[in-house]
């Protein structure tokens, strides 16, 4: 099992340009999530998704998009990019709501 | 979710049993307390999660107190790769999402 893999691991955006955070699980888990963690912080959640097809937003959602069109993927997609974006992001999965998440290694965004 | 307050931050001898507080006194009867910990600019890690009963894993032990007022995260033989922040959360089995606070910074010295 490679557990929550995204990529890219690190990535440099000018403003206005747009790019998609992936992220893939293969353990077959319904709940998916993302988070975002700017220095010094707690993560704050992006989007979540219950299962294929269906995505919910979360505390900070503005400026981004996700689809959730299998079990396995859940992309995020950063339209038009601004400095505020410059954080950490994290995916984690779980298979069900009450057990542990289980979180990928992060991609690291700045935007200039 | 009921909201929680951790130390900011904590040390800890090597070899020492980690004692990590945390306060949820305004916890209801379907929450559970969720503990992970976040090694530097890893992704967070699951610990360990209970409801009323005292829980233990391989990891840690989870000690929450018979009014459910607060719980106490106990890493037995603390070790430098334990230096981490500790996230305790509570949050009920029906909630989607998982709200992290600040935690504590536990620093594990030698």
């Amino acid at each position: 099992n490679a557990g929550v893999t995204q990529t890219p691991k690190f990535r440099i955006l000018k403003i206005g340009q747009s790019m998609t955070l992936q992220c893939t699980q293969d353990m077959n888990h319904n709940y998916m999530y993302w988070y975002r963690q700017d220095p010094g912080m707690g993560l704050k959640l992006i989007y979540y998704s219950v299962g294929a097809g269906i995505t919910d937003k979360g505390e900070v959602p503005n400026g981004y998009n996700v689809s959730r069109s299998t079990t396995e993927d859940f992309p995020l997609r950063l339209e038009l990019a601004a400095p505020s974006q410059t954080s950490v992001y994290f995916c984690a999965s779980s298979l069900n709501q009450g057990l542990g998440y289980t979180f990928g290694s992060g991609t690291r965004l700045t935007v200039v | 979710d009921a909201k929680t307050t951790q130390p900011t931050s904590m040390d800890c001898a090597e070899g020492r049993a980690a004692n990590l507080p945390c306060n949820h006194s305004t916890i209801s009867g379907n929450e559970y307390v969720y503990w992970y910990r976040q090694i530097h600019s890893q992704g967070p890690q699951y610990i360990i999660h209970g409801l009323k009963n005292n829980e233990t894993n391989e990891m840690a032990s989870l000690i929450i107190t018979e009014d459910r007022k607060s719980s106490t995260l106990i890493l037995p033989h603390a070790t430098l790769r334990d230096t981490a922040v500790y996230y305790c959360i509570v949050r009920s089995q029906g909630a989607q999402k998982l709200v992290f606070g600040q935690g504590t910074r536990l620093t594990i010295n030698p």
